[in-house]
């Protein structure tokens, strides 16, 4: 089946810059798409690329994607505590079925 | 709008019990789904449906059942419980079915299988 994979842990200081890496293995892939989970919730939809885009900032995020490698990546700029989470990457396979990687746990040291 | 509501948000089963995990949505929206997180595994598709009286297999939908009698609501039913079914589960909602359409995440339900 289709795989989305992810590192499992990033640590930061707080002011510096994150990049959270993501690759996948379907390559019809439309939408792909960045979560954050935080401790004891739900995940929440941060931002989002269409497959025919290279790049998209949205403030402090900046999506990537190289549809060539299949890789996907966040970079969150000026991280700070707050930041501190777990982040997903997903991918739309086919029209209705949504496949997430493993989750990012990123951790910002003051 | 009270979102994606779940029930109960913690469950203790003993194996071969049943039970069904709630969802509800007050969005109107078209798409529901229920994922399954499992530690170093991320989220995985259990069953999802396009609409009312419309329901699919996910990823991994055996020793699930679901149904969708109205728009509101998307309850996944537990026939017998396993040990390999203790997971976070997680109903999610969007408007409609293009990719661009957000999905929304309910706060989950923690589940424990003895």
């Amino acid at each position: 089946g289709e795989d989305v994979e992810q590192s499992l842990f990033l640590s930061v200081r707080e002011g510096d810059s994150s990049v959270i890496n993501c690759t996948y293995t379907d390559s019809s892939s439309t939408y792909l798409y960045w979560y954050k989970q935080e401790p004891g919730a739900g995940l929440q939809l941060l931002t989002y690329i269409f497959s025919n885009m290279d790049m998209k900032q949205d403030q402090r995020l900046t999506v990537l994607l190289n549809k060539k490698d299949k890789h996907l990546s966040l970079r969150i700029a000026d991280t700070q505590t707050g930041d501190s989470a777990i982040y997903f990457c997903a991918v739309l396979s086919g029209t209705y079925k949504y496949i997430f990687g493993t989750g990012t746990r990123l951790k910002v040291l003051a | 709008n009270a979102g994606v509501t779940q029930t109960p948000k913690f469950q203790v089963l003993k194996t071969g019990q049943s039970m069904t995990l709630q969802c509800a949505q007050d969005m109107n929206h078209e798409y529901m789904s229920w994922y399954r997180q499992d530690p170093g595994m991320g989220l995985r598709l259990i069953h999802y449906s396009v609409g009312a009286g419309i329901t699919d297999q996910g990823e991994v939908p055996n020793g699930y059942n679901v149904s969708r009698s109205t728009t509101e609501d998307f309850p996944l039913r537990l026939l017998s419980a396993a040990p390999s079914q203790t997971s976070v589960y997680f109903c999610a909602s969007s408007y409609g079915t293009s990719g661009r359409n957000t999905q929304y995440f309910g706060p989950g339900t923690r589940l424990t299988v003895l």
